[in-house]
């Protein structure tokens, strides 16, 4: 079973609207969970974390998550985008297996944003 | 702003041949990770590693191979290079599973 699935492969908005990118993950993994992002021929920066504590979590940027244990899921959020957003962005949890604990990721969200 | 490094960034190179792509770190994390991403698509982990002289295969069926000799570098080597392994590969850092994990630029590597 994927351990974390991302629901949108592609979410197009336009500026200064709100935009929401839905990460899901597996009841069997352990909740640290993580979103970053990804720009053009670039490596990946951390958005933001949940470790544990509040389950409203702010990044950078303007950015926040909300984990939800009863719904298994860490969807991001921002509540008016901008052109500059536009990247590729990745929820990742910690999967601990066989003794041995890994960051995996999910596929990925390609958020486009439209003057 | 994150102090890992990966070299080269751009490689392309014929079939057959023995590449090394290096990644090195200057903040004392033990863990490292390799990870293949092509364009556009998911990462898939390849190699990590918990510390000096311990290395894991990752989920990501993987020809090639890596070492953990410094604390501070961890290579990648593919010992005869396919077109099939045309690809970007990123590697990370970290100071625990826990945390957050810093990441290179990335390889962008050819095979013809």
């Amino acid at each position: 079973a994927q351990s974390v699935t991302q629901l949108d492969s592609q979410v197009p908005v336009f500026e200064e609207a709100p935009v929401e990118l839905r990460c899901n993950y597996s009841s069997s993994v352990s909740v640290y969970l993580f979103w970053y992002v990804q720009y053009p021929n670039q490596g990946l920066q951390l958005l933001l974390k949940y470790l544990s504590g509040s389950t409203l979590v702010k990044g950078i940027n303007g950015f926040e998550a909300e984990f939800n244990k009863s719904q298994t899921s860490f969807h991001l959020r921002k509540p008016s985008v901008h052109i500059s957003d536009t990247a590729e962005y990745f929820c990742a949890v910690i999967l601990a297996q066989g003794g041995s604990e890994k960051l995996v990721f999910g596929k990925g969200t390609k958020l486009t944003v439209n003057p | 702003e994150a102090d890992i490094y990966q070299t080269p960034r751009y490689l392309v190179i014929g079939t057959g041949k023995k590449i090394t792509l290096e990644c090195s770190q200057t903040m004392g994390h033990d863990k490292m990770y390799w990870y293949q991403q092509d364009p556009g698509m998911e990462l898939h982990l390849i190699h990590y590693s918990y510390g000096v002289n311990s290395t894991e295969k990752g989920d990501l069926s993987s020809e090639s191979t890596v070492s953990r000799i410094r604390t501070e570098h961890f290579p990648l080597t593919l010992e005869s290079a396919r077109p099939s392994h045309t690809s970007q590969y990123l590697c990370a850092s970290s100071e625990s599973v826990h945390t957050e994990a810093f990441f290179g630029q990335g390889t962008r590597l050819t095979v013809v």
